[in-house]
Parts: C-alpha cells; structure tokens; sequence
C-alpha cells in the first residue's frame, strides 16, 4: 500500500493564483481531512469529509474548498492564493470511527508570493 | 469548545534519562487521546492513544502516555530518551461523537531535543 500520497511536494504561487493539491488514499478509508500547519499554531483543520458526497468544514476553510466525488482522493482547491496561505498542507485519512488514528501524508510545502 | 495544550514549546533531555512531553486538554465528556511524532520534512506519524480502559497506555518506540482524568492531562513518557527521539510531538483529542465529524484536535507541539 502507498498510504496516503499528496502531490505536489513544494509550489510556488503568486498572489490570486488559483491550484489544487491533490491526495489520494488506498486504505479504504471512509474519513479524510486537510490540515495546515503553521510555526507554533499546531495544525489546523481546514476540512474535512466523512464519505465520498460529503464534506465539512474545519476550523480555517475561507479561501479553500474541497470535493470527495470517490472514496480514495480528496483534492484541495486554493481559490485565489493570498501570502497568508504560505504554509505547509497535510492530508490525513483514517477508518471511519473516531478512535482510529489518523494516517498522513507527506505534505505539501506551499509559498505565496 | 476542545482545546489541547501543550504548556513547554521545548524540552532538552539529556541521552538515557527519563523523558516527559506534557499536555492538558479541554473538552465535554470523554475524548480519544493521541500523541504523534513529526520528523524533519516529515508528516506525522502516530505513537500510540487512549480510548478506555488503563491509563497507562504504551506505543510505539518505546513511548508511554498516562491518562489522568481529574487532571485532564494526558503526559508521553519514556524511560530512557534516545538520539533519535528528537521530534516535534503533537498532542490530539478527537471527540466521541462521531457525527460530529471526528474532528481531530491539535496541540501546538513541543520540541524534543535529546544530546548525546
């Protein structure tokens, strides 16, 4: 199993850009949530979805949104990249009860000029 | 609403002592607990997490966690720190209710620095 996979590693914007980061799953698994994280803030729930057609949002979800149209990807979509959304992105997925550990991906190191 | 707290941004142990990575949380009703690790340049990797039953939890690594209820503390312990050891750690709490999303709730981290 590849685990959960995110793509790209590193992305440079410019200010009002628009890009998806992409995460893909192949654990079956029916939650999947993004996540930025940010010196000294921990990381922060952006959104999240409990199944393929359902989605939720997360403590940060202005500027972002998100689609879950099977159970294996959960794209994110940045809308119009501002400075304050330099920050590092991960995905994370988990079997659908609350007690089951999260698994993440590699991240994705995002600079807005 | 939940909060975590992790009170130290930085622990320095020294190489075969006994290492403590503190936090407290904040939430209604009973939570699952986690610690996760995080590398350089890495994600997260989970260590281990309280769902019921004793308090003393162990994970991976050698890693412990004790859940203190009154306290509400949920404290990653271990006997003897390695080299290797030296990570940001993430303290989570995830609500019981599950229709809620599960959402998983973060610490802000403590660094771990273990000297030879």
């Amino acid at each position: 199993n590849a685990g959960v996979t995110q793509t790209p590693k590193f992305q440079v914007l410019k200010t009002g850009q628009s890009m998806t980061l992409q995460c893909a799953q192949d654990m079956n698994h029916e939650y999947m949530s993004w996540y930025r994280q940010d010196p000294g803030m921990g990381l922060r729930l952006i959104h999240y979805s409990v199944g393929a057609g359902i989605t939720d949002q997360g403590e940060v979800p202005n500027g972002y949104n998100v689609s879950r149209s099977t159970t294996e990807d959960f794209p994110l979509r940045l809308l119009s990249a501002a400075p304050s959304q330099t920050s590092v992105y991960f995905c994370a997925s988990s079997f659908g009860s609350s007690y089951n550990e999260q698994f993440f991906g590699p991240g994705t190191r995002l600079t807005v000029l | 609403a939940q909060s975590v707290a992790q009170p130290e941004d930085q622990v320095n142990v020294a190489e075969g002592n006994p290492l403590t990575v503190k936090c407290t949380y904040s939430v209604s009703g009973n939570p699952y607990l986690f610690w996760y690790v995080q590398y350089p340049n890495r994600g997260l990797q989970f260590l281990l997490k309280y769902i019921t039953g004793d308090n003393l939890v162990k994970g991976s690594y050698g890693f412990e966690a004790e859940f203190n209820k009154s306290q509400t503390s949920f404290h990653l312990k271990k006997p003897s720190a390695l080299v290797s050891d030296s990570a940001l750690y993430f303290c989570a709490v995830r609500d019981r209710i599950y229709n809620q999303g599960g959402k998983l709730i973060f610490g802000q981290g403590t660094e771990l620095s273990v000297k030879p």
